[in-house]
């Protein structure tokens, strides 16, 4: 089982809905990320929190929005999204933060379709 | 050119054959390298780092050349349950990235 947990698993939503993905991890880890995932496709690298500092955005349109509430939480909040967002959500942390790139640890997904 | 390349596939295996993935990147100040294993509608989760003087872990063999920029997995006697989609990943401490290769997708048949 995995030890990052995403909520909600699947998500719903019309154009001009607000909702958030939330992700939690108690292993201590510095570092936590957004990747967005289409089918078959690779995850696409989103955002970067490190020591809950955003440290990398990936020219993300800002109808998207992170937020690290603490060093085990982090959020995405979404505003606007279009159908072409519709994608998995996959939230990662790694044990060290910086510059560091380590073994990254997934949560299971969060499945989003923007109708 | 993308940072991190790999063969998609699909590589159709019967069991018990012997395959091996390839996965070049880009980056000379990559420092580093994983693969990682993805179930149809899961999320990917980690098969191996990939070490300098290389490792292995039972059936599973990964290599890295760093002159010529590239990575490669060794799976021998394939199992039915070695089917997925695997997945290079390199580290660059001078981006703070870890970038993901398309993937590979590996089929093995009875």
């Amino acid at each position: 089982d995995t030890e990052v947990t995403q909520t909600p698993k699947h998500l719903v939503m019309g154009m001009t809905n607000k909702k958030s993905l939330k992700c939690e991890q108690h292993m201590g880890h510095r570092a936590m990320y957004w990747y967005k995932q289409k089918a078959k496709k690779p995850p696409e690298l989103m955002f970067v929190y490190s020591y809950e500092k955003l440290s990398i955005n990936e020219s993300v349109p800002s109808r998207f929005s992170p937020e690290c509430p603490n060093s085990s939480l982090l959020n995405l909040h979404l505003h606007a999204l279009q159908p072409e967002d519709s994608a998995l959500y996959l939230c990662a942390s790694s044990p060290q933060g910086g510059r560091n790139t380590g073994e990254l640890f997934f949560g299971e997904g969060s499945r989003l379709t923007v109708l | 050119r993308k940072e991190v390349e790999q063969d998609p596939g699909p590589f159709n295996v019967p069991e018990g054959a012997t395959v091996a993935f390839n996965c070049t990147y880009s980056n000379s100040a990559s420092q580093s390298f994983f693969w990682y294993r993805q179930d149809c509608r899961k999320e990917p989760k980690l098969l191996m780092s990939v070490y300098s003087s290389g490792n292995e872990d039972g059936r599973f063999t990964a290599q890295l050349n760093r002159a010529s920029q590239y990575i490669s997995l060794l799976i021998r006697d394939s199992k039915l349950s070695d089917s997925a989609t695997y997945l290079c990943v390199v580290g660059s401490s001078n981006t703070g990235k870890l970038i993901f290769g398309q993937g590979t997708t590996l089929q093995v048949k009875p």
